[in-house]
């Protein structure tokens, strides 16, 4: 079973640039989830999706940060315009379905803003 | 909101010794809890995770944790370690229903010295 795709693995950008991170989760999970690792820190959920219904963007910063997920398949992320503070891991990860069940994450994009 | 505290930053082993990596966690009901391991470079793995029922749960590469609510603990532990597993060790917790995504620790850096 082929696990969570993410590309690219390694971006670097200057500050003020856009920057889009693309996700494709396991086939047949319904949920979605973005996290940011900042170096030396645990993952940090950015957003939750459900199918291509939004479930908690509460710790996404929204005035730079956007995410869909069309079709309830793939997922981008798109951060604009880009901060030092941006540089991450920006991990993603998918389950069968809101609950109870296992994650499976990604190997992650590694962002460095210059 | 839950939160997950992972006292010890980096902890050094001698490979073939016992191992027990900490992690405390708050949150007002009954928690679902995991251990995940990272690699350099890599994503994510589940270790083990607890949802209810027996306390102590096993996963996989030889390590088990147990739940102690009276303590608000999940411990990992692992009877003898090999240099394979030095890594980062994540505890997460996360609620049940629909916006389930996973709070994690800081994290423990896990040294093996030969």
């Amino acid at each position: 079973e082929a696990g969570v795709a993410q590309s690219p693995r390694y971006k670097i950008i200057e500050k003020r640039q856009s920057v889009a991170f693309w996700c494709n989760p396991i086939s047949g999970h319904a949920t979605l989830y973005w996290y940011q690792q900042i170096l030396g820190q645990g993952p940090k959920l950015l957003i939750q999706f459900q199918n291509n219904g939004v479930v908690d963007d509460s710790q996404l910063p929204k005035d730079r940060f956007s995410a869909e997920r069309l079709k309830g398949v793939d997922s981008t992320l798109k951060i604009q315009p880009a901060k030092l503070e941006d540089s991450a891991v920006y991990l993603c990860a998918s389950s069968l379905g809101a609950g109870f069940t296992e994650a499976f994450f990604g190997q992650g994009t590694r962002l460095t803003v210059v | 909101a839950q939160s997950v505290t992972q006292p010890d930053i980096h902890i050094t082993v001698s490979e073939g010794a016992s191992l027990e990596l900490r992690c405390n966690y708050s949150y007002g009901a009954t928690p679902y809890l995991f251990w995940y391991v990272q690699s350099p470079g890599q994503g994510l793995q589940l270790l083990l995770k607890y949802f209810s029922g027996d306390t102590l749960v096993q996963g996989i590469k030889g390590f088990e944790a147990e739940f102690k609510r009276s303590q608000s603990s999940f411990n990992l532990r692992k009877p003898s370690v090999h240099w394979s597993d030095a890594a980062e060790y994540f505890c997460a917790v996360k609620a049940g229903g629909g916006a389930d995504g996973l709070t994690f620790g800081k994290g423990t850096h896990l040294i093996i010295q030969p």
